[in-house]
């Protein structure tokens, strides 16, 4: 099986602007769940999306948001972009039940200016 | 709220062992997960312990204690393409996955 594929590898935005963050996860896998990772703060979850419906969400404020299409596929979206969401935003697809591995795409670095 | 705590750094040479420590404090406590992760590279799964105990994995082996809230990763024959950050990680419920601080695995010749 292909493993979860994540567009685009490498962004660079200007403050101010806003992006939109792609993640296909594992063919079968109804569960996609968005992370990002910093030096300063690590791995740190964003939100959950199964079956087109968020069902968990972490502690970012809402310039941070995201949606799952009917395929399974996500998006992530960050508006009015700051310095400090310079980060690798990792995407982490699953079956979708809970405990259940989950695995990694190769991440999206995004520099903002 | 749930903190895992990991040493920062772990040095090692090749064919050593190192075990990788992970206190946690959480709440509805399901197990405790470790990954890699190379530089530049996405997390990959290495274990998952549910029960106390060892699971083991080929040269890697993954303890749990929950009483004493502690858990560590064991990697044996160590090789230089196990320099890389390890992660202990906890679910706690829909996917979310709350990471450890990491600690970064360097092997030396």
């Amino acid at each position: 099986k292909a493993g979860v594929t994540q567009t685009p590898r490498y962004l660079i935005k200007t403050r101010g602007q806003q992006v939109t963050l792609s993640c296909s996860p594992i063919s079968g896998h109804r569960s996609v769940s968005w992370y990002q990772q910093t030096p300063g703060q690590g791995l740190q979850f964003l939100f959950e999306y199964f079956s087109e419906t968020q069902r968990n969400k972490g502690n970012f404020p809402g310039r941070f948001s995201g949606r799952q299409f009917s395929n399974s596929r996500s998006e992530m979206n960050v508006s009015t972009l700051e310095l400090g969401d310079s980060a690798l935003y990792l995407c982490a697809s699953s079956p979708g039940t809970p405990k259940e591995t989950q695995y990694f795409g190769p991440g999206t670095r995004l520099l903002v200016l | 709220g749930q903190s895992l705590e990991q040493p920062s750094e772990v040095t090692a040479v090749e064919g050593a062992i190192v075990q990788i420590n992970c206190t946690y404090q959480t709440s509805g406590f399901y197990g405790l997960s470790w990954y890699q992760q190379h530089d530049g590279g996405a997390p990959t799964f290495l274990s998952y312990n549910a029960l106390d105990g060892l699971e083991e994995t080929g040269r890697f082996s993954s303890f749990l204690s929950r009483s004493d809230s502690y858990g560590y990763l064991l990697l044996q024959e160590l090789q230089m393409k196990d320099s890389a950050s390890y992660f202990c990680a906890v679910p706690t419920g829909f996917q979310k996955l709350v990471f450890g601080t990491g600690t970064r695995l360097l092997v030396s010749p």
